[in-house]
């Protein structure tokens, strides 16, 4: 059964420190994995595409790693700020799929 | 480009009702999504269209619903005889089809949150 699964939870950090949330996803074939951030409220936003081929990539503050052989992404969050609080979902393609497999996001919440 | 929009943003109605939601697509796409998200868990696909043609459906969309995208611009999702376990955000999404294999990602609307008294 294709799965995408999420750690932690959820997150409390304070304002400036850094955070890495976790993603294992049990899916195939594998086409693409994104990370999506979703403010309470509004609908998901995308932050970064990963495809299989690619390790890492940075948008700004956000970094993403994918480690394919072992079916497990990360983001990677430095220098946090209020508004970094949100869920952060991790989304998979498979590939010949048009619809997206969907984790159940890690809430986080950052505190000043 | 004004993103995805989708009315009404709340709808609140008693249980056996039939409640109507709207989503307007970006609009040089060709491809619109549907999904329903409960609290704390990420969205779940209902349903999508390529132009006017509903390619796919989810069995989490039951007989009381119907999705449709008449013309191959908005989209409505009707829901009938709603139940208290409808009560959920339900997201509309759309994308371009290049027609190449390639992924454009899908642009996500704010949603319809409904509750079911």
């Amino acid at each position: 059964k294709n799965q995408v699964e999420q750690s932690p939870q959820s997150l409390i950090i304070l304002e400036g420190k850094n955070c890495t949330l976790q993603c294992n996803y049990t899916v195939s074939p594998f086409s693409n994995l994104r990370w999506y951030k979703q403010d309470t409220g509004r609908g998901p936003v995308s932050l970064t595409i990963m495809t299989f081929s690619e390790n890492t990539k940075s948008n700004g503050r956000y970094t993403a790693t994918l480690d394919a052989d072992t079916k497990q992404s990360s983001l990677h969050i430095t220098a946090s700020q209020l508004s970094d609080s949100a869920s952060y979902i991790c989304v998979v393609r498979s590939g010949g799929y048009n619809k997206l497999i969907f984790g159940a996001g890690t809430r986080l919440a950052v505190h000043p | 480009d004004t993103g995805v929009s989708q009315n009404p943003r709340h709808k609140i109605t008693k249980r056996g009702q039939n409640v109507t939601f709207r989503c307007d697509p970006i609009s040089e796409h060709n491809r619109l999504y549907w999904y329903r998200q409960t609290l704390g868990q990420g969205p779940e696909f209902l349903t999508y269209f390529q132009n006017e043609a509903q390619l796919e459906k989810s069995r989490l969309l039951s007989d009381r619903f119907s999705a449709e995208r008449p013309k191959g611009s908005f989209s409505t999702l009707e829901i009938q005889r709603t139940e208290q376990g409808d009560s959920a955000m339900y997201l509309c999404a759309s994308s371009l089809s290049l027609g190449t294999g390639g992924w454009q990602p899908q642009h996500f609307g704010d949603g319809t949150r409904l509750s079911i008294l």
